[in-house]
């Protein structure tokens, strides 16, 4: 079974600072997305970036890149120049490919703090 | 888009009593999910369908939770009879394609007492 960790369960970052989150999976599937969710206090869940496994190019959005290391079953997170809105729950996920019903795995999620 | 529809946003209810949480997914998506968030469990999938067909409902705690899909633009969880253990947050959430993840709704937040 897929399994994804996370194992920061909270992490701290100054304002305007690069703060990495790190991922790790389990899966013996070659064809799977991964992806990172933001849940602010207001609880709603955002997609913030995906991955698609078969491509070696790392995904980038704005101030959020990703760092994937498909041998090694990781797939990081980066926010550069932090800002206050980024206070968040984040949470990896993995699906498998193949169908829009194969299920989003969630990670345990790793809560972000942001010092101004 | 209005995107994924869920109401209540907050229900508190008494103990015993039937809880019916209500989702409109997005036009088009053809499958549907229901979550369970809570701080010691995390967030755990209870049930989803594809083309209005249950798939997986192995999450779903006990028979007192139950899940419906009667057409493409509404499904509904129901909780009969509640307990305080459910207190939870709800969520929906409708996708196209594995590529696009989720989209998820803003969450009911329920509280039995």
């Amino acid at each position: 079974a897929q399994t994804v960790t996370q194992s920061q369960p909270e992490m701290s970052v100054q304002e305007a600072e690069t703060v990495t989150l790190s991922c790790t999976y389990d899966t013996s599937e070659s064809d799977y997305y991964l992806f990172w969710y933001k849940q602010p206090p207001s609880r709603q869940m955002i997609l913030v970036i995906r991955q698609e496994a078969y491509k070696q190019q790392n995904a980038t959005e704005n101030r959020f890149s990703v760092n994937f290391q498909k041998a090694a079953k990781s797939f990081s997170l980066k926010i550069s120049d932090s800002q206050l809105g980024d206070a968040a729950m984040y949470f990896c996920a993995y699906r498998r490919g193949g169908g829009a019903t194969n299920k989003l795995i969630f990670g345990t999620g790793t809560l972000l703090a942001v010092q101004p | 888009d209005a995107g994924v529809i869920q109401s209540p946003r907050h229900e508190v209810t008494e103990m015993g009593q039937e809880v019916t949480l209500r989702c409109k997914p997005i036009s088009g998506h053809n499958s549907l999910f229901w979550y369970r968030q809570t701080m010691m469990r995390g967030l755990e999938l209870l049930i989803y369908f594809n083309n209005n067909v249950p798939i997986d409902d192995s999450g779903m705690p006990e028979d007192r939770f139950s899940a419906k899909m009667p057409n493409a633009s509404f499904s509904t969880l129901k909780i009969q009879p509640s307990e305080p253990r459910d207190s939870a947050v709800y969520f929906c959430a409708s996708s196209f394609k594995a590529l696009y993840g989720y989209t998820f709704g803003s969450g009911t937040r329920l509280t039995v007492v």
